[in-house]
């Protein structure tokens, strides 16, 4: 069965770094391209990365030079380190597997972050 | 940049009715790459269609999609009343790399 768990989400000052896990199980995530998808409370969904089974990485321009997305193959997890982050960061987190290169198949249940003083 | 538009904002029917979503694209996509989610309250996303009108995996045959260009439905045959939910499309290889429609909510009349 193939399952997403993120962890990692807290409260989190302004500008500060908060690193957020999502450790696969039920597949291997070096066969798949892996991706962040957030939702601010009360809002839609908004892309904000995703990495290439070969290593490629996209962003967000809401995000790009802030959070970097990486993978642990040998851990099957996916990671997403999250700096500078901005009361705007504030969101569900949620991991999500790419299906047919193109739409997210399995997702994670989410992990809150929440960026205030 | 590609954005997508849906419409209704909200669509309120009742169990049983027939349900039609749609989804606009400010430029030509390929419908390989256009798909369609349902989210209710405090879950995840649950992917629904993917390349316009492929159903996923144990997705109920009353959900159908349809489309190509910039214009995009997403029908639901008969309302269950477990249908009621927000829906998204979303999609792929534009610029950004992926995005998503700002949703419709399908509640009850």
């Amino acid at each position: 069965e193939v399952q997403l768990v993120e962890s990692g989400g807290d409260l989190i000052q302004p500008g500060g770094s908060l690193r957020l896990s999502c450790a696969a199980s039920g597949f291997t995530i070096s066969s798949h391209y892996m991706t962040w998808v957030r939702q601010a409370p009360g809002k839609g969904l908004e892309w904000v990365s995703t990495i290439y089974s070969a290593g490629s990485t996209y962003y967000a321009d809401s995000v790009k030079g802030r959070f970097t997305i990486s993978r642990d193959n040998a851990k099957n997890t996916v990671y997403f380190q999250m700096n500078s982050l901005r009361a705007d960061d504030t969101a569900i987190y949620y991991c999500a597997r790419v299906h047919s290169y193109s739409s997210f198949d399995y997702w994670g249940q989410g992990a809150l972050v929440t960026v205030s003083s | 940049e590609i954005v997508l538009t849906q419409s209704p904002g909200t669509l309120s029917l009742s169990p049983g009715e027939r349900a039609t979503l749609s989804c606009r694209a400010s430029q030509t996509i390929n419908s390989r790459y256009l798909a369609w989610y349902q989210q209710k309250p405090g879950q995840a996303p649950r992917l629904l269609i993917y390349g316009a009108s492929s159903r996923a995996t144990g997705i109920p045959d009353r959900f159908s999609g349809s489309g190509s260009g910039t214009d995009f439905t997403l029908t639901i045959s008969r309302l269950e009343p477990e249908d009621f939910a927000v829906y998204y499309c979303q999609q792929y290889g534009g610029s950004p790399l992926f995005a998503f429609g700002p949703g419709t909510k399908v509640d009850i009349k």
